[in-house]
This record gives C-alpha cells, structure tokens and sequence, in this order.
C-alpha cells in the first residue's frame, strides 16, 4: 500500500527534552511538509522541503528543527526551545513540480507535554 | 502567507440536507484546494480547481470560485451523517515562482445529524 506513516500515534514528553516525531511515504514524493493543530484550529506550516537535503521555514518554524538526508524521510524534532509543543503534529506530501498536485496527509502524532 | 477563511465555523444540518460551507482568501491564487478531516486523523483532499475555472463537481460535492471577490463555495449535496467531519479550504497563492506550500486556515466542523 502507498501512503504516509507517522509514528508514534501518541507521545508524551517532559519538560526540557528534545523527542523525534517519524514521517516516512512511499509515493516518491519530492515534497514533504510538516504541519502543528492545535484543538479547534486550523493547520499551522511548521518546516517544508521540497527536494533532498534542502528544506525551508514555514510560518511557525521556532523550536523546531527537520533533516531531509532521504526522499521518503522527513523527521521532525521538537527541542526545548519550543514553548508549547503539546499539539497534534501533521506530515503531508506531494509530487513536485507543479502546482495542481494535492497534498496526502499522514494520519498524525499527538505529542503531550507532561 | 496566504491563508483561507472558511465560514461558518460550525455547521449542523439534518441528514439529507445540503450543506454550504464559503471560504475567503486574500490574494490572487493559481488554485484552490478543499479537504477534509474526520476527528483526530489526518487530513484527505477532496477537490481542485484551478484560478481560471469557475464550478467543478466532483460526486456530491461542488465547488465554486469567485476569483473577483476572491471566494469559493464547498457544496455537499443529500448529506450523510459519515460526512460529519471539518472542511478546510487551501489556497495556492500565484507568487509566480515554485515555492508551492498550502495554508489552511480554521475550518468548518459540519455535523450532519441521523
């Protein structure tokens, strides 16, 4: 089956630690996104990349880092810095190039903050 | 960024029913993108349409653009009580180069009720 996986579905974290949240796709996709949702809001743009070894900034990028070393591995970390990191955590991917391609969307990991 | 205003933001309507959900953006686009997402999963792309089409329809579903006021309309016809779910709509802003990320803004949470 082609798709995106997201692991883990649930995590909890403490305070002052830095956690990896998984985001792997098989549809070899040259774009991959990471988005935050907090309850009853809409998509926030954290990282995007857009071909290997190169990714951009998105509207919420502070206290968070990603790595593209693979075209179907897009890792996000939450550090430290990240003030309030509890939230559900949104990978999605598209084909790249071209505007009229949709967006498929991992089914998501919900990071708590104990 | 360009981000979609949906209005309402709830909506609850009767099984059978036709359900209108609007969206507002700011600036020109190259496309519109609407897509779903049931309670605590990831988000599914329901339609495209493109800045210099005017009605798409797509099953139960139709959409339109207004590019003049700058709006689009998300139509689901004979509603189910599966289509409970938030509609998000995307707008592509025509930035004119390829740097092709989605903004979602809050949503519409449709409940369609038995």
């Amino acid at each position: 089956d082609g798709g995106i996986t997201q692991s883990p579905k649930y995590l909890f974290r403490k305070e002052g630690q830095n956690v990896t949240l998984s985001c792997e796709q098989n549809l070899n996709h040259d774009a991959m996104y990471w988005y935050r949702q907090d309850p009853g809001q809409g998509l926030r743009l954290i990282y995007y990349s857009q071909i290997v070894n190169d990714f951009q900034k998105g509207d919420i990028a502070e206290g968070y880092s990603v790595s593209r070393e693979k075209k179907e591995s897009f890792p996000l970390t939450v550090t430290s810095a990240q003030k309030n990191p509890t939230a559900f955590y949104l990978c999605a991917s598209r084909d790249f190039p071209g505007p009229y391609n949709e967006q498929f969307f991992g089914p998501g990991t919900r990071l708590t903050v104990l | 960024s360009q981000q979609g205003e949906e209005d309402p933001q709830a909506l609850s309507i009767q099984e059978g029913e036709n359900a209108t959900m609007n969206c507002s953006y700011k600036t020109s686009i190259n496309n519109l993108q609407w897509y779903r997402q049931n309670s605590g999963r990831g988000l599914v792309h329901l339609i495209l349409i493109r800045s210099n089409e005017r009605e798409k329809h797509s099953g139960r579903l139709r959409v339109t653009l207004d590019t003049s006021k700058k709006s689009s309309s998300l139509l689901i016809t004979a509603s189910r009580a599966a289509d409970t779910a938030s509609y998000f709509c995307a707008p592509l802003e025509d930035s004119g180069g390829s740097n092709y990320k989605l903004t979602f803004g809050k949503g519409t949470l449709l409940t369609v009720n038995p």
